[in-house]
């Protein structure tokens, strides 16, 4: 197992257009989560799947996105109508709290700018 | 006011030197971690700590439970620990979500 993988590591898209970004966990991780981090600040939560449910959802999360973890392995992330402010870092974060201790391995991100 | 505060924003040293970075938090958590972000993105989780001290390497990192307050310190500073070094917290409950700093900027001269 190689870590977290996100693709594409940089998107750069036109403003109205659709993106969709991966990710692929730790194989054992049940719960996978996403962030957004704009330039000179600290990443924010955006999502958080354990398995295939998607249990919390941040009010940064608009109705132009749409995150799935369809067989609770790999997840996406879909902007619709993307915005230039949907410009940021998206990461990927997953961990497992099947041993009790909660430790977290993040993937490298996906670097959006919308033009 | 921002649920973790980072101290300082921005540092530069010299190659050497003893570096310290602060965290305080303002409300009870299960965990707090230190992270290192390098330029390109990607985050390595370097320590995850709930009490007391832990040591890898040149790398220290504490908390005291009571202050709600935890420091890194990196000793014999070198130009490659340059880096953001980010402080998160996570709680007990729900999601276990990781609530973050905004980051120290570490710059180390040769």
């Amino acid at each position: 197992d190689t870590g977290v993988s996100q693709d594409p590591r940089h998107k750069i898209t036109k403003r109205g257009q659709n993106v969709t970004f991966r990710c692929d966990p730790i194989s054992e991780h049940n719960r996978l989560y996403w962030y957004r981090q704009t330039l000179g600040q600290g990443p924010e939560f955006l999502t958080y799947f354990q398995n295939e449910a998607q249990l919390e959802k941040s009010r940064l999360l608009s109705d132009r996105f749409s995150a799935e973890r369809p067989k609770g392995s790999f997840s996406t992330l879909e902007i619709q109508r993307t915005e230039q402010g949907d410009s940021a870092m998206y990461l990927c974060a997953s961990s497992s709290n099947l041993g009790g201790a909660v430790g977290y391995t993040f993937g490298s991100g996906t670097r959006l700018t919308v033009v | 006011k921002n649920e973790v505060e980072q101290s300082p924003q921005n540092l530069t040293a010299q190659e050497g030197e003893f570096i310290t970075i602060n965290c305080s938090y303002s409300v009870g958590i299960s965990a707090l971690h230190w992270l290192q972000q390098h330029p390109g993105g990607g985050i390595v989780s370097l320590f995850m700590l709930s009490s007391g001290k832990k040591k890898h390497g040149r790398l220290i990192a504490t908390i005291n439970i009571q202050e709600k307050h935890s420091s890194l310190h990196i000793t014999a500073s070198h130009p490659r620990d340059s880096a953001v070094y980010i402080c998160a917290v996570s709680y007990l409950q729900g999601a276990q979500k990781l609530v973050f700093g905004q980051g120290t900027r570490l710059t180390i001269n040769p």
